[in-house]
């Protein structure tokens, strides 16, 4: 159970394009999603919480125009790179959580984005 | 963003040999995870630790949790090659909105067969 999966698993395009990532509870009603960024050799940052239904919350200094977020059910969530620039080349990870209980975040196997 | 003391950063470790690692807080946390990570995938939850002085245990996996609520160990007994990862640490607290998440810094795992 509570499996999270996410897709694309890698992405290689040219500076300025436009990069949808999309992450989805499988098995369960997630009402809360989390987004995070990782650089080689770093931990996980967080970006953004995203609550189905409402806006997303993000942390500071991640910026809300560039990285859309869209929750639209509880099992969806995308992350929209805009215009993406080679400084956006990361690695992106989802996880998901039904809110209110006790059980833990559970991740998906994250997005390698590369920007040419 | 806020990190959580993980030490030690990277261990190469002969197969067979225990392991262990911990993280540390000013902190306090109701709830400490620890997840594993190999490369190009995302973290695995291998522990989850709910109360202070909880000790649990999953397969050759051992974790606690501090009785301070600002600390957590894992010990992994006798490593094997498929040990080799990442390991992350997580602090959540109860009063956080929308469950997040804090993370230790990591440590990498080696494994000489």
């Amino acid at each position: 159970g509570a499996v999270v999966s996410q897709h694309p698993s890698r992405v290689i395009c040219k500076s300025g394009t436009s990069v949808k990532i999309e992450c989805r509870s499988l098995d369960f009603q997630a009402t809360t999603m989390f987004w995070y960024r990782q650089f080689p050799k770093q931990s996980l940052m967080l970006m953004a919480t995203s609550n189905e239904g409402s806006k997303a919350t993000y942390e500071q200094g991640v910026e809300k125009d560039k990285f859309l977020i869209n929750h639209a059910s509880l099992t969806l969530s995308t992350l929209t790179v805009t215009s993406a620039h080679p400084e956006d080349s990361s690695f992106y990870i989802c996880s998901a959580v039904v809110m209110g209980g006790e059980q833990p975040q559970h991740f998906g196997d994250g997005t390698r984005l590369s920007i040419l | 963003g806020q990190q959580l003391n993980q030490s030690p950063q990277s261990m190469f470790i002969q197969e067979g040999e225990d392991v262990s690692m911990n993280c540390t807080s000013s902190s306090i946390f109701n709830t400490w995870l620890w997840y594993k990570q190999d490369p190009g995938e995302g973290p695995v939850l291998l522990i989850a630790l709910y109360k202070a002085g909880e000790l649990t245990s999953n397969g050759r996996l051992t974790a606690q949790f501090g009785t301070t609520r600002k600390d957590s160990f894992l010990n992994i007994s006798a490593s094997i090659p498929s040990d080799v990862g990442i390991y992350f640490c997580a602090g959540r607290r109860i009063n956080n909105a929308g469950n997040m998440l804090t993370f230790g810094g990591g440590t990498r795992l080696m494994v000489k067969p």
